[in-house]
């Protein structure tokens, strides 16, 4: 069952313009979400996260937005630059556990 | 070492074989975590451990995987009697505390391929 979904295998996004990436999550019980990316051959990184009291977190080019009532998070990514070519996996949590749920990752590709 | 550092990088085992990962996460970092990802699937966790508490089992797939971290450093995963399914990529993680420090940084992985 997975819980954590990224139904967008792919992205492609002309470089400058805004990329959107998307999750949903089933789980009622998530109350803090993240965002990794990850490069080839490399562990994930951690970009940005957001908790379940507020709606919005912003963090230079990235924010990410929580619509609870949807269960669904978005990280927006603006400008969009090469460097931000990579696999993002969302992950949730919830409180008092300490593991994350994944998503299983949108590759994102920013054409020059 | 400035971050997490995992061995082999790369493991090519024979069905039935018994594999050990090793983990080394930043210093002074008392929790670590270990996830993995198969082909097409986002990371799936294993097991934690934070400071000289039991650590979190519920993660792991099969009696055939077990963990330790000694001296609270180092950890070692051990998948005995391997199966094709056990390829993966293994993936380490450390946080400086405990609680909603999720932002713990990872290693490059182990890529286990069973054969």
């Amino acid at each position: 069952d997975q819980q954590v979904k990224q139904n967008s295998p792919s992205l492609s996004v002309q470089e400058g313009r805004i990329s959107i990436l998307n999750c949903d999550y089933t789980n009622s019980m998530f109350d803090y979400f993240l965002w990794y990316k990850k490069y080839p051959a490399e562990g994930p990184t951690f970009l940005i996260s957001i908790s379940s009291i507020k709606d919005k977190n912003e963090d230079g080019r990235f924010t990410v937005f929580l619509n609870k009532s949807a269960k669904h998070l978005s990280l927006h990514i603006v400008p969009s630059q090469p460097g931000d070519s990579a696999v993002y996996f969302c992950a949730a949590a919830n409180f008092g556990n300490e593991k994350l749920t994944f998503g299983t990752g949108t590759r994102l590709t920013i054409i020059p | 070492g400035a971050g997490v550092s995992q061995s082999p990088s790369n493991k090519v085992t024979e069905k039935g074989k018994d594999v050990e990962l090793r983990c080394d996460p930043i210093s002074g970092h008392t929790a670590l975590y270990w996830y993995r990802q198969s082909l097409g699937q986002g990371l799936e966790f294993l097991i934690y451990f934070q400071g000289n508490s039991a650590p979190d089992k519920s993660g792991l797939p099969s009696d055939r995987f077990s963990a330790e971290r000694t001296g609270g450093s180092v950890s070692t995963l051990t998948i005995q009697r391997t199966q094709q399914e056990d390829s993966a990529v293994y993936l380490c993680a450390s946080s400086p505390r405990q609680g909603r420090s999720y932002g713990y940084t990872f290693g490059s992985g182990t890529r286990l391929t069973v054969v």
